[in-house]
């Protein structure tokens, strides 16, 4: 299987602040590469696919780049709604697997 | 729009089945497959299979070959997931998921807990 890591584990930082998530794959998975946000309680909610596309709906403040192994998602403007754990997935190779988790949190 | 209604929390013993539903609504059903993945406590997410609801074909996580079962009823645009010989560390919240390319659209879960 291939295996994603994220960092960081968990970050902290202020309403108005940027912040951007680190995703790896352990092999080339070209931009088969999503993005999701989960809120405490919640199911997970699709931000990005393709590594860089943004989900019908998903505000720009929202943005994904990478391809082969490294990935980044970028978060502008931190709202209080954007306090939440974000998953990276590939979804180049059966079966699909996901990052760890980057929890962010309010400093 | 697209909705996932899952059915609701279920306490079951070690040894046991569970079987989870997910009515879909607000497309149509046969053009997308259905994913089901898990969320242990305090844990990322698992994917545990996928299945089609044009054609029945299914492809499950190695890990729960032959515990898991997944099919659906078109005529109610209803999928299910059946898990059998439940053990402590199957305790988690249960998702089915829309697939386009990705998880395109997630239903509320339904927390599984099993406990004598």
């Amino acid at each position: 299987d291939i295996q994603m890591s994220q960092s960081p584990s968990s970050l902290s930082a202020s309403v108005g602040d940027s912040v951007t998530i680190t995703c790896r794959a352990s092999q080339d998975i070209g931009i088969s590469l999503a993005w999701y946000q989960q809120r405490p309680g919640k199911a997970p909610k699709s931000l990005i696919y393709a590594a860089s596309s943004l989900h019908s709906g998903v505000p720009s403040k929202f943005s994904g780049s990478g391809s082969g192994t490294d990935f980044t998602l970028t978060i502008s403007s931190l709202q209080p709604e954007d306090f939440a754990t974000y998953y990276c997935q590939q979804y180049n190779t059966y079966p699909p697997t996901f990052g760890q988790g980057t929890k962010v949190e309010i400093k | 729009q697209v909705q996932l209604v899952q059915s609701g929390a279920e306490v079951v013993k070690p040894g046991a089945s569970v079987k989870v539903s997910c009515k879909a609504s607000g497309y149509t059903f046969n053009t997308y497959g259905i994913s089901w993945l898990r969320q242990a406590p305090g844990q990322g997410l698992e994917w545990l299979g996928w299945i089609s609801p044009y054609n029945g074909n299914t492809n499950y996580a190695q890990k729960l070959q032959g515990r898991v079962t997944m099919t659906t009823d078109t005529s109610t645009s209803t999928a299910y997931m059946d898990l059998r010989s439940l053990r402590s560390d199957d305790t988690a919240v249960y998702y089915c998921a829309r697939v386009g390319d990705v998880f395109d659209s997630w239903g509320q879960g339904t927390l599984v807990t099993v406990s004598s």
